[in-house]
C-alpha cells in the first residue's frame, strides 16, 4: 500500500544536538511538506518542497533545515538553533497541480532531554 | 491576514446524539477548504475537499457543508469510533498547495 512513512515516531534531542527526522513516500508524489503541531495550536508549516533538489522556507523555518534528492524522501533537520524543538512533526505530500488535498505521515514526537 | 477559526475547542455528545463543528475563515483568494480527522499520535487523514459556496460532501456519518465565510461538518448519530479531533485547513493562492490550518475540534462521543 502507498503512503507517507515517517520515522523514528519518538527522538529526544539533548543540548546543543542537530537531529534529523525522516520522511519517505511511495506515492508518487511530486510535492513535500513539513509542519509542526503545538497543543492548542493549528499546524504550521516549516519548509515545502515542489521539486527534487528545490525546497522553500515556510512561516517557522528558523532553526531547521532540510534536503530534497530524491523524489520519495525529504529529511528534517532540527538543529541546535532550534530553542524550543519540542513538539509534534508531520511530513505531508501532495500530487502536482493546484487545490490538491495533503496527505500525512503518522509523525514524529521530539523531546529534549 | 489569512485565518482559520474553528470552534468549539471541545465537544462532548452522547453516542446517537448529532451536531455541528464550525470553521470559519477569513482569507483572500480561497482554493479549496479540506476536513481532517485526527486521532491521537497519528497524523491527521484527509476526509474531504469543498471548492465552491453550496458544495456539499458526505462520508458515512460526515457532511460537509460550505458558505463564502464557513464550512460546517455536520456529525450524524455518532459513534464512540468517531472520538477524534477534526482539523479544517484553507487552500490559499500562493503558488503551491499552500494551507492555513484551524487549531481543531476535540471531539468525544461517549456510549
Amino acid at each position: 500500500d502507498g503512503g507517507i512513512t515517517q520515522s523514528p515516531k519518538y527522538l529526544f534531542r539533548k543540548e546543543g544536538q542537530n537531529v534529523t527526522l525522516s520522511c519517505e513516500q511511495n506515492l508518487n508524489h511530486d510535492a513535500m511538506y513539513w509542519y509542526r503541531q503545538d497543543p492548542g495550536q493549528g499546524l504550521r508549516l516549516i519548509y515545502y518542497s515542489q521539486i527534487v533538489n528545490d525546497f522553500q522556507k515556510g512561516d517557522i523555518a528558523e532553526g531547521y533545515s532540510v534536503s530534497r534528492e530524491k523524489k520519495e524522501s525529504f529529511p528534517l533537520t532540527v538543529t541546535s538553533a532550534q530553542k524550543n524543538p519540542t513538539a509534534f512533526y508531520l511530513c505531508a505530500s501532495t500530487k502536482a497541480g493546484q487545490n490538491q488535498p495533503q496527505h500525512f505521515g503518522d509523525g514524529t514526537r521530539l523531546s529534549i532531554l | 491576514e489569512d485565518q482559520v477559526t474553528q470552534s468549539p475547542e471541545a465537544l462532548r455528545l452522547q453516542e446517537g446524539e448529532s451536531s455541528s463543528l464550525n470553521c470559519s475563515y477569513t482569507v483572500s483568494g480561497l482554493r479549496g477548504l479540506f476536513w481532517y480527522r485526527q486521532d491521537p499520535g497519528k497524523g491527521p487523514e484527509f476526509l474531504f475537499t469543498l471548492y465552491s459556496a453550496g458544495e456539499e460532501k458526505e462520508k458515512e456519518r460526515l457532511k460537509a457543508t460550505l458558505t463564502k465565510k464557513e464550512s460546517f461538518l455536520h456529525i450524524t448519530a455518532p459513534k464512540p469510533e468517531d472520538s477524534a479531533t477534526y482539523l479544517c485547513a484553507v487552500g490559499i493562492s500562493g503558488g503551491y498547495n499552500k494551507l492555513i490550518f484551524g487549531a481543531g475540534t476535540r471531539l468525544a462521543v461517549h456510549p
